[in-house]
């Protein structure tokens, strides 16, 4: 009973254009929505963030978008840079009284000179 | 500031051998977190602790047990360990209800 998908093993995207990852879940009790990004040997880091009562949040060159009714959550990168490469997981908070982080797969995102 | 430190890094470990995967974290967060990571798939959460004393099944606790005696340590420990259990594990702590941070991992493999 997967939870979480991301769809979308791996993107490619010239540097200085758009990426766009996405990711769609199941689980209507989640309410607090991350995404990091992890390159190869690290721990994952954490990236950017947004509550269920927001649809819309941006930190630089990053902005994550909710959508609640379709059970959507995407992050845009733009400009894209080669040192963007790396593995990106969504993941969510399911809130209540115990918080445990659910993880997607991951898309590992090239970004190409 | 160290934030979470795992310990080791790589492991090799015969089929039954036992092993204790240590994590600390100085940020004074009341949650940890477990993790397992295998090829091509996404972190599963093995167990996890909402403070001292405190400790709960996640999604794959089986070979594993944990112990949470004080804020900032949250060890894993695997019991006659298996192929099965070959993976790269990751500590995370956080306050609950956001975030939580991770350790660079470590990388067991079970021959």
């Amino acid at each position: 009973d997967q939870q979480v998908k991301q769809n979308s093993p791996s993107l490619s995207v010239q540097e200085g254009r758009i990426s766009i990852l996405n990711c769609d879940y199941t689980n209507s009790m989640f309410d607090y929505f991350l995404w990091y990004k992890k390159y190869p040997a690290e721990g994952p880091t954490f990236l950017i963030s947004i509550s269920s009562i927001k649809d819309k949040n941006e930190d630089g060159r990053f902005t994550v978008f909710l959508n609640k009714s379709a059970k959507h959550l995407s992050l845009h990168i733009v400009p894209s840079q080669p040192g963007d490469s790396a593995v990106y997981f969504c993941a969510f908070n399911s809130g209540g009284s115990n918080y445990k982080l659910t993880f997607g797969k991951g898309t590992l995102l090239t970004v190409n000179p | 500031n160290a934030g979470v430190t795992q310990t080791p890094k790589f492991r090799i470990l015969k089929i039954g051998q036992s092993m204790t995967l240590q994590c600390t974290q100085d940020m004074n967060h009341n949650y940890m977190y477990w993790y397992r990571q295998d090829p091509g798939m996404g972190l599963k959460l093995i167990y996890y602790s909402v403070g001292a004393g405190i400790t709960d099944k996640g999604e794959v606790p089986n070979g594993y047990n944990v112990s949470r005696s004080t804020t900032e340590d949250f060890p894993l420990r695997l019991e006659l360990a298996a192929p099965s259990q070959t993976s790269v594990y990751f500590c995370a702590s956080g306050p609950g209800f956001t975030e939580a941070f991770f350790g660079q991992g470590t990388r067991l493999t079970v021959v």
